[in-house]
């Protein structure tokens, strides 16, 4: 079992729309949450983070963290072709260490 | 602010030559992380510094790869000999140690292919 596990898509969702993006994690130790985008060729880029149990909002983007199911989401509200790009899910878990997951793969056509 | 800087962006080399990555962190950076990405995979870990001290390295494949950060600030990352499993692109990426110390900042990356 991978210790970060993302549905490696394609999640293709129309213009406009709420693109939900999800991910588990096998370690129950892990601390915070990271959400990466990278576009095709580019490194990745830090969207946002998350710690605490409930959702936090930052702009079109909502991450969502359950510690009890192990569980991570990124919802994007009004999704833009801009956003079709490679989303990674990462956790902090024990000695600092950051672990990635495979990433989805997220289209968004007009 | 300048971000972090790599060298070479692209190389290729034939099986059994030695390679060499570079890395320049953001200024005032002290954790520095090497991770390998292949294609349709996150990125994995090969090891990560804070300061001159590698903390982390046990994905490191020490057999053939290896790693230093002389003086805490820039670090090379050699392959030697490379193999065509190395094809792959290899990411720096830093961060300041303490509170927010695992937003990482990545490079461009070193794509490398190995014939």
């Amino acid at each position: 079992q991978k210790e970060v596990e993302q549905n490696s898509g394609p999640l293709s969702v129309p213009e406009g729309a709420i693109a939900s993006l999800n991910c588990t994690y096998s370690d129950r130790g892990s601390q915070s949450f990271f959400w990466y985008r990278q576009y095709s060729g580019k490194s990745p880029e830090l969207i946002m983070f998350i710690y605490s149990n409930g959702d936090k909002e930052d702009g079109r983007f909502t991450a969502q963290l359950n510690k009890a199911s192990q569980y991570v989401s990124l919802l994007i509200r009004d999704s833009q072709p801009s956003d079709s790009a490679t989303y990674l899910c990462a956790s902090r878990g024990g000695y600092n260490k950051l672990i990635f997951g495979a990433g989805t793969r997220l289209a968004v056509h007009p | 602010e300048a971000g972090v800087v790599q060298s070479p962006r692209y190389k290729i080399i034939e099986k059994k030559q030695p390679v060499a990555f570079w890395c320049n962190p953001i200024s005032g950076h002290n954790t520095l992380y090497w991770y390998r990405q292949n294609l349709g995979q996150g990125p994995e870990l090969l090891i990560r510094y804070e300061n001159e001290e590698a903390v982390d390295d046990s994905q490191l494949p020490k057999d053939r790869f290896s790693a230093e950060r002389l003086k805490g600030v820039d670090s090379t990352l050699k392959i030697q000999p490379a193999e065509l499993g190395d094809s792959a692109v290899y990411l720096c990426a830093s961060s300041r140690l303490g509170q927010g110390a695992n937003v990482l900042t990545f490079g461009a990356g070193s794509r490398l292919t190995v014939l």
